[in-house]
């Protein structure tokens, strides 16, 4: 059993649309939950972090964190076309910016 | 800011020759680099782990022998593949982390494409 379990996708939604994306991991240990994003032939950016359960949003993006499900949620609100890219959720049972565990990445793309 | 760049973008090499790549931080210093690799439609691995001027920290079933990183100063480090061979064609992607930037970030480079024919 992989430790994060990312559906790959390709996902497809018009634009406007609400998007969910979701993570699984079976590693109790991971403490700090984080959204990167990739464009085509860049490398991942952070979107958000998030720190043990609960919610965190910024503008148009929320990320929720179940601890007890081990279940991670990416909520992206009026969706635009230039919100196509991968999603990757990380994951990471140390504080500060190490040994990162990443899903499988979920290819969005937004119809104009 | 916390611009990392990866040099070169592409490469095709014959099997049985080394490769490097360079990973370099241009706007800061980074106390900690990390190598990944990508396989098509799978996610980012970490290879290994290293701080300026140490020796990195290999992940588990990574060989140190053949996958060489150096990280011989604050804003460069190098990976290189000796005896490559085709398995070993993938998306290699580094990235730069720094306290005095941000406590949690890790910063990606754009990635090399490595193809051994």
């Amino acid at each position: 059993q992989k430790e994060v379990e990312q559906d790959p996708g390709p996902l497809s939604v018009p634009e406007g649309a609400i998007v969910s994306l979701n993570c699984t991991y079976s590693n109790s240990a991971f403490q700090y939950f984080m959204w990167y994003r990739q464009y085509s032939r860049k490398g991942p950016e952070l979107l958000m972090y998030t720190y043990s359960s609960g919610n965190k949003e910024d503008g148009r993006f929320t990320a929720q964190v179940d601890k007890s499900s081990k279940y991670i949620s990416l909520f992206i609100r009026d969706s635009q076309p230039s919100d196509s890219a991968t999603y990757l959720c990380a994951m990471s049972a140390i504080q500060g910016a190490q040994k990162l565990v990443f899903g499988q990445g979920t290819r969005l793309t937004i119809n104009p | 800011g916390a611009v990392v760049s990866q040099h070169p973008s592409r490469v095709i090499c014959k099997s049985g020759t080394s490769v490097k790549i360079e990973c370099r931080s241009l706007d800061f210093q980074a106390t900690t680099m990390f190598w990944y690799r990508q396989f098509p439609k799978q996610s980012l691995m970490l290879m290994a782990t290293s701080n300026e001027g140490s020796k990195a920290t290999y992940e588990q079933g990574v060989e140190k022998d053949k996958f060489l990183i150096n990280h011989a100063s604050l804003t460069l480090s190098t990976l290189t593949v000796t005896s490559a061979h085709p398995e070993d064609s993938s998306f290699y992607i580094c990235s730069a982390s720094s306290r005095t930037v941000s406590p949690y970030e890790q910063y990606f480079g754009p990635g090399t494409r490595l193809t051994v024919t």
